[in-house]
């Protein structure tokens, strides 16, 4: 299957400074990417919708200030957490939807975790 | 609005028993659906997917799923379980207008004893 990657897996910083978090689709070009936090023993929340060469699209309550996205092309896209405090630890989660129609297909990367000191 | 719905937070069953993970949910208008699994600290992994066709879809390591339209249901299954298939399965809707994201059900954890 097509493979989506993130880099790095696993961070820890100092309240204050600002991480970037990239993802990758692999081996194919994805028509939309799409960034996700989960927090422990729940399910996904969906953060924002990117695609490449616009600006994301964020759901409610996600400040688009301080989770920056940037799609710079069709197999990358990153987030960067600014200002990052302890309240942001988390487990982030991309994900890039590839195909149209019956062909569509969307692939998850294998999560980067968090952990603001 | 769309919704997905599992309604079990855990399922237990022994080793070689079949296995059954509900799913329904809620849109206006035709759904794509899918399941994904994961596993500990890891992000999700595609099972299958219903786009149209055949209501019977089959997937990735023996799983299997069926579109029942008239239930709106979209439960998993697989014949006999194995005890490495214990993990957090997730179901998904999504409408398939321009880009909308894909909806996640909370999860079920499936737990198969040896």
């Amino acid at each position: 299957g097509a493979v989506v990657s993130q880099h790095p897996s696993r961070v820890i910083c100092k309240s204050g400074t600002s991480v970037k978090i990239e993802c990758r689709s692999l081996d194919f070009q994805a028509t939309t990417m799409f960034w996700y936090r989960q927090f422990p023993k729940q399910s996904l929340m969906l953060m924002a919708t990117s695609n490449e060469g616009s600006k994301a699209t964020y759901e409610q309550g996600v400040e688009k200030d301080k989770f920056l996205i940037n799609h710079a092309s069709l197999t990358l896209s990153t987030l960067t957490v600014t200002s990052a405090h302890p309240e942001d630890s988390s487990f982030y989660i991309c994900s890039a939807r590839s195909g149209r129609g019956g062909t569509e297909t969307q692939y998850f990367g294998p999560g980067t975790r968090l952990l603001v000191l | 609005a769309q919704s997905v719905a599992q309604p079990e937070d855990q399922v237990n069953v022994a080793e070689g028993n079949p296995l059954t993970v509900k799913c329904t949910y809620s849109v206006s208008g035709n759904p794509y659906l899918f399941w994904y699994v994961q596993y500990p600290n890891r992000g999700l992994q595609f099972l299958l997917k219903y786009i149209t066709g055949d209501n019977l879809v089959k997937g990735s390591y023996g799983f299997e799923a069926e579109f029942n339209k008239s239930q709106t249901s979209f439960h998993l299954k697989k014949p006999s379980a194995l005890v490495s298939d214990s993990a957090l399965y997730f179901c998904a809707v999504r409408v398939p207008r321009g880009n909308t994201p894909l909806v996640f059900g909370k999860g079920t954890r499936l737990s198969v004893i040896a």
